[in-house]
């Protein structure tokens, strides 16, 4: 239980094109979502939290208008990459939040990520 | 600012040998921890979490972590590694931060066994 997918698993670019990665809970319903990066060889930063039906919260330093955040389902939340550029070449891995009877018990479980590529 | 640190980043044991791996956090709120691990090319794995009750907690694959309160430590733990032990492993703290819970991780510990 709890599968979390991410489409696709790898894509290719030119810089200045805009991406589409999609995240899906499989097995269960997540009203919250979130999106990381990783940077090779280091931790996942978080980069937004998105809740189903209702507009992103994006963490300090992240723009909002070029990281587009839908969530309009419980089992499907999208991240846009907007005029993407070599700088945005990156592991970009979503999870969702299995709620288990409170906002404090919550736990994420994560997709197998998304490699970015912007030539 | 709330931040995970993990003392290790890499460990390399034979196999048999006994892992203990750090994890510290500060967070002077209520949190809940996890560790979660990455197996080469695979995803991010939750192997336990605590969230309240007994300190102890036993995950998958023989592993358990002691949560600290005191020492606001929550170490990763294994009597006897195997070969498959060999991933990366990131402790993360679940906390309540400007009216919304997010999971902060510490830098990961590249663990290696050796058969």
């Amino acid at each position: 239980g709890a599968v979390v997918s991410q489409h696709p698993s790898r894509v290719i670019c030119k810089s200045g094109t805009s991406v589409k990665i999609e995240c899906r809970s499989l097995d269960f319903q997540a009203t919250t979502m979130f999106w990381y990066r990783q940077f090779p060889k280091q931790s996942l930063m978080l980069m937004a939290t998105s809740n189903e039906g209702s507009k992103a919260t994006y963490e300090q330093g992240v723009e909002k208008d070029k990281f587009l955040i839908n969530h309009a389902s419980l089992t499907l939340s999208t991240l846009t990459v907007t005029s993407a550029h070599p700088e945005d070449s990156s592991f970009y891995i979503c999870s969702a939040a299995l709620l288990a009877g409170g906002l404090s018990t919550d736990t994420q479980y994560f997709g197998p990520g998304t490699r970015l590529t912007v030539l | 600012a709330q931040s995970v640190s993990q003392h290790n980043h890499h460990v390399i044991l034979s196999e048999a040998a006994s892992l203990e791996l750090g994890c510290n956090y500060s967070y002077g709120g209520t949190v809940n921890l996890f560790w979660y691990v990455q197996y080469p090319g695979q995803h991010l794995q939750l192997l336990l979490k605590y969230f309240s009750g007994d300190p102890l907690v036993k995950g998958i694959k023989g592993f358990e972590a002691e949560f600290i309160k005191s020492k606001f430590s929550f170490n990763l733990r294994k009597p006897s590694v195997q070969w498959s032990d060999t991933a990366e492993y990131f402790c993360a703290v679940n906390a309540r931060i400007g009216g919304y819970n997010k999971l902060i991780f510490g830098a990961g510990t590249r663990l290696a066994v050796h058969p």
